[in-house]
């Protein structure tokens, strides 16, 4: 069945630095991809997605690009802030369901 | 637009106690879901249902109820709650099912059974 792995946290990161969840998924198929982010005692909502292979989603400076070959799809961010600090969810969308990974925690200190 | 709302926020249970989870939406989406959060193994699927009218199972269905009440509300049951369901609850809506679709989601009922 469909999975997605992301990186285990926490992650802790010096503000202005660059930040990057790894994100593999398995599929069958031609799912679309998502990022989800989670701010303290919220619910998830929706960062950015990617519905084909080569698709770049962005938003608030994350982008993560749709990478068939490696079954990827990397959160990245070029200088994160203290208000990111968040925790940051991949999901795989197929035809039939859509399943998360275990959520990586990001700490941004000043 | 309030988006999709739940109650409680929080809930203590007893062992073998029951409950109802309440949520709504005011997008007019068709479906509709219920997830639980667990600390390393994110969201997992509960119930869903596609459509006013119609519910199916997920992915951790066993001790769980569902009703679609209309279009806009669907409520999750604990007939009988055990320690193994104290987690995170969250609601969810999407436009439709199918892989474009994204989920849209309510603030979460945390719920402690002791």
């Amino acid at each position: 069945g469909n999975s997605v792995t992301q990186m285990e946290g926490p992650v802790t990161l010096s503000e202005e630095a660059f930040l990057t969840i790894n994100c593999t998924y398995t599929a069958t198929g031609y799912p679309s991809l998502f990022w989800y982010v989670q701010y303290p005692g919220e619910g998830l909502q929706l960062l950015l997605k990617a519905t084909k292979a080569d698709d770049k989603g962005s938003n608030k400076g994350f982008e993560a690009t749709y990478r068939k070959e490696t079954t990827s799809f990397h959160l990245e961010k070029g200088s994160v802030q203290v208000s990111d600090s968040a925790v940051y969810f991949c999901a795989l969308s197929g035809s039939n369901d859509m399943r998360f990974g275990a959520g990586t925690r990001l700490t941004v200190k000043p | 637009n309030a988006g999709v709302t739940q109650t409680p926020k929080f809930q203590v249970l007893k062992t073998g106690q029951s409950m109802t989870l309440q949520c709504a939406q005011d997008m007019n989406h068709n479906s509709m879901y219920w997830y639980r959060q667990d600390p390393g193994m994110g969201l997992r699927l509960i119930y869903y249902s596609a459509s006013e009218g119609t519910t199916d199972k997920g992915e951790v269905p066993n001790g769980y109820n569902v009703s679609r009440l209309n279009k806009r509300e669907f409520s999750l049951r604990l007939e009988s709650a055990a320690p193994s369901q104290t987690s995170v609850y969250f609601c969810a809506s999407s436009e439709g099912r199918g892989r474009t679709y994204e989920q849209y989601f309510g603030p979460g009922t945390r719920l402690t059974v002791t």
